[in-house]
């Protein structure tokens, strides 16, 4: 079946520091994927999204490159602040047009 | 725009009681609405999709009976935990999608915390 897995956190960084979480799923088809966050006391929120291989998600600095060849949709940022500590969701949407989401990870960034 | 709410933020109850969730679109109309439920340190996993107006479909394994939800309005939906035990303790999630609008386009409510004694 459809899954999605991703890096355990908590992911501690300084600010400024290179963020990368890892994300890797398994589908049938070809699902489209997502990056959500969720921000302390909020809601999910959707990041990037990505809908067919070699796309690349982008937005607020973060990005993600959808590649079919390694199943895998990584988040990435080049330089983190500390307003980006937050849980980050890898989600994707399987054939039946519903969400299936990762675990989370949670990012701390300190000054 | 697009906010989600949902009341209460948290709440503990007494083995065999049942617990009442609102999930409330505030400025859109919301013709789906999806809860989740999620246990520390794993996914977010839907349990139900509702229609306003219509019977909410479940997810497999997710009993109806012990999960009612009702989607009465365009901007309401209610899951109430019928005789909850511990085991029912979890952070409950809705979302809500506008009319046309695919499962991507979500938007999250700030989620439910259920702890039953």
């Amino acid at each position: 079946g459809n899954s999605v897995t991703q890096m355990e956190g908590p992911v501690t960084l300084s600010e400024e520091a290179f963020l990368t979480i890892n994300c890797t799923y398994t589908a049938t088809g070809y699902p489209s994927l997502f990056w959500y966050v969720q921000y302390p006391g909020e809601g999910l929120q959707l990041l990037l999204k990505a809908t067919k291989a070699d796309d690349k998600g982008s937005n607020k600095g973060f990005e993600a490159t959808y590649r079919k060849e390694t199943t895998s949709f990584h988040l990435e940022k080049g330089s983190v602040q500390v307003s980006d500590s937050a849980v980050y969701f890898c989600a994707l949407n399987s054939d039946t047009d519903k969400l299936i989401f990762g675990t989370g990870t949670r990012l701390q960034v300190f000054p | 725009g697009a906010v989600v709410s949902q009341h209460p933020s948290w709440v503990i109850c007494k083995s065999g009681t049942s617990v009442k969730i609102e999930c409330r679109s505030l400025d859109f109309q919301a013709t789906t609405m999806f809860w989740y439920r999620q246990f520390p340190k794993q996914s977010l996993m839907l349990m139900a999709t509702s229609n306003e107006g219509s019977k909410a479909t479940y997810e497999q394994g997710v009993e109806k009976d012990k999960f009612l939800i009702n989607h009465a309005s365009l901007t309401l939906s209610t899951l109430t935990v019928t005789s909850a035990h511990p085991e029912d303790s979890s952070f409950y999630i809705c979302s809500a999608s506008r009319l046309g609008q695919g499962a991507e386009t979500q938007y999250f409510g700030p989620g439910t915390r259920l702890l039953v004694l």
